[in-house]
């Protein structure tokens, strides 16, 4: 079967702590993208990777970093720097690498909660 | 101001009602999304539009460049329909901006 998966489905955070959201897909997509939705508003993005090796900040990055070391692996790691992460975080794979027609499927995504 | 609109942000509907849901964007665009997302978070693409009209079983896309607008209709809704539904639009770059969603809950 061919989609992307996320682990945890919840994820408990203490103060101080770096947590890792993990974010697989088997699509044989180039481009990956991590979002944060929070009541009420749109999904933000956090950071986006066209390529492996290579990652850009979105809109919301501070607080988080990622890696791309491998096509199918984009993690994102929760840092103490974000001062509020309680949040759903969803991470999405795209084939054109970003072009303006692109495709986006969506993991399942992961609750993180604060302690 | 959102650059991404929607509205109703609630509907509740019986089922068999036609249901429509709006969404309207104040940038240029190279293709509008609607995506549904269930109530346990995942996210599913129902339609990609640029121009004109799409259909899949019981929903219809539609969009009007000019007006910078588009409209998702279920036609015989079902209590399984219920979930939010987002509109996301391209803007020439690598990036979604998503609208807020609109939660729809069908009730027997």
């Amino acid at each position: 079967d061919g989609g992307i998966t996320q682990s945890p489905k919840y994820l408990f955070r203490k103060e101080g702590q770096n947590v890792t959201l993990s974010c697989e897909q088997n699509l044989n997509h180039d481009a990956m993208y991590w979002y944060r939705q929070d009541p009420g508003q749109g999904l933000r993005l956090i950071y986006y990777s066209q390529i492996v090796n290579d990652f850009q900040k979105g809109d919301i990055a501070e607080g988080y970093s990622v890696s791309r070391e491998k096509k199918e692996s984009f993690p994102l790691t929760v840092t103490s720097a974000q001062k509020n992460p309680t949040a759903f975080y969803l991470c999405a794979s795209g084939l054109s690498g970003g072009g303006n027609q692109e495709t986006q499927y969506f993991g399942p995504g992961t609750r993180l909660l604060v302690l | 101001k959102n650059e991404v609109e929607q509205s109703p942000q609630n509907l509740t509907a019986q089922e068999g009602e036609f249901i429509t849901i709006n969404c309207s964007y104040s940038v240029g665009i190279s293709a509008l999304h609607w995506l549904q997302q269930h109530p346990g978070g995942g996210i599913v693409s129902l339609f990609m539009l640029s121009s004109g009209k799409k259909k899949h079983g019981r929903l219809i896309a539609t969009i009007n460049i000019q007006e910078k607008h588009s409209s998702l209709h279920i036609t015989a809704s079902h209590p399984r329909d219920s979930a939010v539904y987002i509109c996301a639009v391209h803007s020439g770059t690598y990036k979604y901006i998503f609208g807020t969603g609109t939660r729809l809950k069908v009730l027997a």
